[in-house]
């Protein structure tokens, strides 16, 4: 059982360019979620979906897109890269709302 | 601020002593988490505890939620070395979203 598979783990964009961030999960969740985590700080929530083809907003989703076509894979874009975005970033995903949320291992971006 | 604000920033103790850890929040909650993440890798799962529960344990973890004064505390009995990490409480606000507030974390560091 791999869990929540993020892709890559790391990643160096130039200013401007574009990237999708990928995540995965084997578990048949519904719930699925991106943070991103600075220095120094805990997590803060960019966007999450409650199943198939709905999304929602987060604390700090200015710059990024997500869709949810499948229960499995909720990828996550930017579209054009900023420097204020180099950041660790978490796939998350759980059976029901208000349940255990399970996490990848992380994907650690710089934009320089 | 964030939702959930935890005290202290950093903890240093020896091996075999106990740690403890609090978390305050300002909104009603529908349950709080705490999760432990080891240098360089994603979170990992310590206990949820729900909004009309006041104590429950994990092998060598308690933890409290005291609704009326918006607080909790993870307490790790007699600590090991491999207990180093940092450990976050997150709250999961009454809304139904799902969506998991994290707080700044607490830095433990339990020496041989």
């Amino acid at each position: 059982n791999a869990g929540v598979t993020q892709t890559p783990k790391f990643q160096v964009l130039k200013t401007g360019q574009s990237m999708t961030l990928q995540c995965a999960q084997d578990m048949n969740h519904e719930y699925m979620s991106w943070y991103r985590q600075d220095p120094g700080m805990g997590l803060r929530l960019i966007h999450y979906s409650v199943g198939a083809g709905i999304t929602d907003q987060g604390e700090v989703p200015n710059g990024y897109n997500v869709s949810r076509s499948t229960t499995e894979d909720f990828p996550l874009r930017l579209l054009s890269a900023a420097p204020s975005q180099t950041s660790v970033y978490f796939c998350a995903s759980s059976d029901l709302v208000g349940n255990t949320i399970y996490f990848g291992e992380g994907s650690w971006l710089t934009v320089v | 601020s964030q939702q959930g604000e935890e005290d202290p920033q950093a903890l240093s103790i020896q091996e075999g002593e106990n740690a403890t850890m609090n978390c305050s929040y300002k909104t009603s909650i529908n349950n709080l988490q705490w999760y432990r993440q080891n240098s360089g890798r994603g979170l990992v799962h310590l206990i949820l505890i729900r909004s009309n529960e006041r104590e429950k344990h994990s092998g060598r973890l308690r933890v409290t939620l005291d609704t009326s004064k918006k607080s909790s505390s993870l307490l790790i009995t007699a600590s090991r070395a491999a207990d180093t990490a940092s450990y976050f409480c997150a709250t999961d606000l009454s809304s139904n979203t799902g969506k998991l507030i994290f707080g700044q974390g607490t830095t433990l560091q339990v020496k041989p």
